[in-house]
């Protein structure tokens, strides 16, 4: 059974610019999670979609939004990219009635 | 707010040491408690998990954890670390099947 996907692996934007990240789940999960890895935080949660609706949000600011496919895929936005947006994004499958949370290898943005 | 504290951020080790990473999380209720390993390069898997039962669960690669409710921890441990074992190491809760909050992670280093 193939993992979860992101793509792309590696991003290089500017700063103002928007980037949009990709997730492929496992397949039979219906329930997504994005991540934000950095050094000094840690892994911070972004939001989770189910069945294409925002289950759960964290708490970052609006430039940082989602969705997610009928075919459970998943895509997050970043507008008005900032120098400290740079991290590794990390997403996440998990079936519904439980959440152990299978990661992909994400994506690594670097805001210039 | 739910919080998940690990106490060390570096631990430097020798082969065949002890291994133990401590974990507290700030829920009061209902916890699910996670143990996930990020090798160098690698992307982020599923060590062991506790959701109910005995609070000494096995995981993988020799790793165990126990979960010690009042103290509201769940540290990990390894009788004897080896160099393959090099990797950053994340404590994960939740309350119930809901999103995960993560600690900020322990670097282990172990020399040969």
């Amino acid at each position: 059974k193939a993992g979860v996907t992101q793509t792309p692996r590696y991003l290089i934007k500017t700063r103002g610019q928007q980037v949009t990240l990709s997730c492929s789940p496992i397949s039979g999960h219906r329930s997504v999670s994005w991540y934000q890895q950095t050094p000094g935080q840690g892994l911070q949660f972004l939001f989770e979609y189910f069945s294409e609706t925002q289950r759960n949000k964290g708490n970052f600011p609006g430039r940082f939004s989602g969705r997610q496919f009928s075919n459970s895929r998943s895509e997050m936005n970043v507008s008005t990219l900032e120098l400290g947006d740079s991290a590794l994004y990390l997403c996440a499958s998990s079936l519904p009635e439980t959440n152990i949370q299978y990661f992909g290898a994400g994506t690594r943005l670097s805001v210039l | 707010a739910q919080s998940v504290s690990q106490h060390n951020h570096h631990v430097i080790l020798s082969e065949a040491a002890s291994l133990e990473l401590g974990c507290n999380y700030s829920y009061g209720g209902t916890v699910n408690l996670f143990w996930y390993v990020q090798y160098p390069g690698q992307h982020l898997q599923l060590l062991l998990k506790y959701f109910s039962g005995d609070p000494l669960v096995k995981g993988i690669k020799g790793f165990e954890a126990e979960f010690i409710k009042s103290k509201f921890s769940f540290n990990l441990r390894k009788p004897s670390v080896q160099w393959s074992d090099t990797a950053e190491y994340f404590c994960a809760a939740s309350p119930g099947y809901s999103t995960l909050t993560f600690g900020k992670g322990t670097m282990l280093l172990v020399s040969p």
